[in-house]
């Protein structure tokens, strides 16, 4: 299956810090890329999803100022948790798709996520 | 997007086939269903998906019943390894996953 990674693989930063996490398509071009949200004993929650080159679609209740997502190439997408508090500590997953046939049914590649804390 | 069920969790013994079940009496037409996997602190795998057809992988079978109001992921010979929660998702194409509460698999040696 295709590959996608996430960095960093964890992170601790103080409240008040902003957090980069990247998410690359190693071995494809994802034409959609998604960052899900996930507390400790929760299902994953979607987030955000974001087409290269446009502006991300946020699910409702998520913060867009917070929560910066670009996609500026169909290998990268990135998102940088502004203002950090306590409450944005999560595993945060990122995942990618790329159109395959006819049907444009696609499979979803998640990476590793990324274990964020926030002091 | 349809609505599913599945059982919180089973377990299985090693080498013995574990059968997922999962209802999703409400999926319309032209949704797959896809089943994923997590394990512990890692993203989520991809498994195998199907409409109408049952299908087989290197990893998994999935039977989907006539009137397609259910479905169950098989893993012929559990391992320890295939502990992890697994989901199963009805998708259109242009759809989002929307993770549910999974079923949580412990495989027992």
């Amino acid at each position: 299956g295709a590959v996608v990674s996430q960095h960093p693989s964890w992170v601790i930063c103080k409240s008040g810090t902003s957090v980069k996490i990247e998410c690359r398509s190693l071995d494809f071009q994802a034409t959609t890329m998604f960052w899900y949200r996930q507390f400790p004993k929760q299902s994953l929650m979607l987030m955000a999803t974001s087409n290269e080159g446009s502006k991300a679609t946020y699910e409702q209740g998520v913060e867009k100022d917070k929560f910066l997502i670009n996609h500026a190439s169909l290998t990268l997408s990135t998102l940088t948790v502004t203002s950090a508090h306590p409450e944005d500590s999560s595993f945060y997953i990122c995942s990618a798709s790329a159109n395959a046939g006819g049907l444009g049914i696609r499979e979803q590649f998640f990476g590793p996520g990324t274990r964020l804390t926030v002091l | 997007d349809a609505k599913t069920t599945q059982p919180p969790s089973m377990d299985c013994a090693e080498g013995r086939a574990a059968n997922l079940p999962c209802n999703h009496s409400t999926i319309s037409g032209n949704e797959y269903v896809y089943w994923y996997r997590q394990i512990h602190s890692q993203g989520p795998q991809y498994i195998i998906h199907g409409l109408k057809n049952n299908e087989t992988n290197e990893m998994a079978s999935l039977i989907i019943t006539e009137d397609r109001k259910s479905s169950t992921l098989i893993l012929p010979h559990a391992t320890l390894r295939d502990t992890a929660v697994y989901y199963c998702i009805p998708q259109t194409g242009a759809n989002n996953l929307f993770f549910g509460t999974g079923t949580r698999l412990t495989v027992i040696p």
